[in-house]
């Protein structure tokens, strides 16, 4: 069964500061999945990566296939991006989720 | 556009009574479908899924079931819920095609008394 780990569990930085989430997962998935869950719990799909490297806005996510290993950045971080980022791995037969980011951006 | 529509978003219910929960996608055909769950403190957990109309494969075992009886409705049950079913559980969908990504509903937090 695919294992995905995820580091830091919680992370408390400053307004307008670069934040780094990883994500290791343990055997070959078909694609890493990158989600935003907020205090109501409510998921957004950020991106699904299976090779190199995508950005929307502010967030860019990388992925190295050999090392088994994705990233999450963040640039000039706001207190809006304060929630829980998640990092998945898996296919058409589901995901298997980490355990989760909590990032607070604190003004 | 597709859209998924769960229900309802709350629902508190006592040990020993049943359970029913809707999940329906609109806007795709032949989706796969699933179902997570988060318990208190913890991770997502993938419960069900399901490739076409009636079926489904399940991740663990458990006092739970899933049935999809059309091919844009996923549902999942109980006969007789537990305290342990307690927690947040969301659906999912997905088009039937490698590497795509997941969509997903806005949850039902489910409080088992």
């Amino acid at each position: 069964k695919n294992e995905v780990e995820q580091s830091p569990q919680n992370l408390t930085a400053q307004e307008g500061e670069f934040i780094t989430i990883n994500c290791s997962y343990s055997v070959g998935i078909s694609a890493l999945h990158w989600l935003q869950q907020h205090p109501g719990g409510g998921i957004v799909s950020l991106f699904m990566l299976s090779s190199g490297k995508k950005k929307h806005g502010r967030l860019i996510a990388t992925i190295n296939i050999q090392e088994k290993h994705s990233s999450l950045h963040i640039t000039a971080s706001h207190p809006r991006d304060s929630a829980v980022y998640i990092c998945a791995g898996g296919g058409a037969d589901g995901l298997t989720f980490g355990k989760g980011t909590h990032l607070i951006i604190q003004p | 556009s597709q859209t998924i529509h769960q229900w309802p978003a709350t629902l508190v219910q006592p040990v020993g009574s049943p359970l029913s929960l809707e999940c329906t996608v609109e806007g795709t055909s032949n989706p796969n479908l699933y179902w997570y769950r988060q318990a208190a403190g913890r991770g997502l957990q993938l419960l069900f899924y399901s490739v076409g109309i009636g079926q489904i494969s399940s991740e663990v075992p458990q006092n739970l079931s899933a049935s999809r009886p059309q091919d844009r409705q996923f549902i999942l049950s109980s006969k007789k819920l537990l305290l342990s079913d307690s927690g947040f559980y969301l659906c999912a969908w997905s088009a039937a095609l490698l590497n795509q990504p997941q969509h997903f509903g806005d949850g039902t937090r489910l409080s088992i008394l």
